[in-house]
């Protein structure tokens, strides 16, 4: 079936603007995850939902970032203000249970290469 | 210092040539360990997947993990040109088992 799905591929903006990333995990899957990854650097988590619970936001840099997850499956990355050093590939995960175990899999999509000029 | 420390590279191999990537972590409460294949321009993409101390072999991969000095080793045997990509280890705890931490990744590059 299908894998997750994260649109647009790339994005060029200005400093200052807004944008939205979207993510579609993979059907049926219940938790939703978003990671940032800058130039050499490792995934750095950002949020966590599973079904309807609250979201883990820990990982939210600041708060010109935010997510919702809307009818429990397709998400939204919102930031706001656009700086430079939000430059970076966000990437979706979708998994299919909260518990540990193989369950807990992480499926990712290709990422929204955010360039902020 | 960083959670899980992974050498970048970029480590060049020749093919045939056995591979062996590692990670040190600090904090003993994780007890999940995986490891993933990221090819450029491309999401990251499960290999291996641990959990607490102990090998595991798949194919070609056998991923090792010693709790008690907090290291997790990949070994990629008879590698492959198709190898070629970063290699980025991630590990969580019990608690948020869920939260992955993840190594900065290691570049590796089969030369035919």
């Amino acid at each position: 079936g299908a894998g997750v799905s994260q649109s647009p591929s790339n994005k060029v903006t200005e400093k200052g603007k807004d944008v939205e990333l979207r993510c579609d995990p993979i059907s049926g899957h219940t938790a939703l995850y978003w990671y940032r990854q800058s130039l050499g650097q490792g995934l750095e988590f950002l949020i966590y939902f599973q079904g309807n619970s609250a979201p883990d936001k820990s990982g939210l840099p600041s708060d010109r970032f935010s997510a919702e997850r809307t009818g429990g499956s397709v998400s939204t990355l919102t930031i706001q203000r656009t700086q430079q050093e939000d430059s970076a590939v966000y990437l979706c995960a979708s998994s299919s249970s909260r518990a540990g175990g193989t369950k807990n899999i992480q499926y990712f999509g290709a990422g929204t290469r955010l360039s902020v000029l | 210092q960083k959670e899980v420390e992974q050498d970048p590279g970029p480590l060049s191999v020749p093919e045939g040539a056995i591979v062996s990537l590692n990670c040190t972590y600090s904090n003993s409460a994780f007890q999940y360990f995986m490891w993933y294949r990221q090819y450029s321009r491309k999401g990251p993409e499960l290999l291996m997947y641990t959990y607490s101390s102990g090998n595991k072999e798949d194919g070609r991969f056998t991923a090792q993990v010693d709790k008690s000095s907090k290291y997790i080793s990949l070994f990629i045997r008879d590698s492959q040109p198709s190898d070629s990509a970063t290699y980025l280890c991630a590990m969580s705890g019990v608690d948020s088992s869920y939260k992955l931490i993840f190594g900065s990744g290691t570049r590796l590059l089969v030369r035919p």
